[in-house]
């Protein structure tokens, strides 16, 4: 079953808290990706990883950080969390640059 | 740089009618590109894309076109359903990265 799934669906944090946000794909792709999504902006794009311990920043990566030590798991790291950051979270793989994504269900965050 | 541009950020139609939505993209060499459906609640889902400069990609009666030469990828549908209310990215895709349109909030009247 090719599935991309986030953990968890909904949180609550105050200013200041770290905040981990969590992703998994059960396809072994290569490639995964953080987005946050909030209106008139459409998704813009936090990381890439292409694989293992290799990530690279994408447009809006100030705030963030993260963390892929298996194939099937892609960390989102907010330390000391921001109202700013308040927004949808969404994680997507694909196997290679022609490829379609898969997009998990996403997270929304909001950040008191 | 690259990008997409995606002007109209919000479509009202009627059942049956006929649907545009435009996209233009800007970038060097041949990339693919995507159209993304999001139903409310729900992350995007591919609904269709085209890799070939010139090629029609075609999907549950939605089709767009890769015109390399207008650098447009625009989407079309003959005639929209109720249950089409949903937004659409155009997206493009020139390597690792995937560069989406802001978005088009279709919303079909019964």
């Amino acid at each position: 079953d090719m599935k991309v799934t986030q953990m968890p669906r909904y949180l609550i944090k105050r200013m200041g808290e770290n905040v981990l946000l969590e992703c998994g794909q059960d396809m072994s792709h290569e490639t995964m990706y953080w987005y946050r999504q909030d209106p008139g902006l459409g998704l813009q794009l936090i990381y890439i990883s292409y694989d293992v311990d290799s990530n690279s920043e994408g447009d809006i990566p100030k705030g963030y950080r993260v963390s892929r030590k298996k194939r099937e798991h892609f960390s989102l790291i907010l330390d000391s969390a921001k109202t700013n950051q308040t927004s949808v979270y969404f994680c997507a793989s694909r196997t290679g640059n022609y490829a379609e994504q898969f997009f998990g269900p996403g997270t929304r965050l909001t950040v008191l | 740089g690259d990008s997409v541009i995606q002007m109209q950020g919000q479509v009202t139609l009627s059942e049956n009618d006929f649907l545009f939505i435009n996209c233009t993209y800007s970038t060097t060499g041949y990339p693919t590109l995507f159209w993304y459906v999001q139903y409310s609640g729900e992350g995007p889902q591919l609904l269709l894309q085209v890799t070939t400069a010139n090629n029609k990609g075609s999907s549950r009666g939605f089709e767009a076109t890769y015109d390399k030469g207008t650098t447009s990828f625009h989407l079309q549908k003959t005639s929209v359903q109720e249950i089409d209310s949903a937004v659409y990215y155009c997206a493009m895709s020139p390597a690792y990265k995937v560069i989406f349109g802001k978005g088009t909030h279709l919303h079909v009247l019964p």
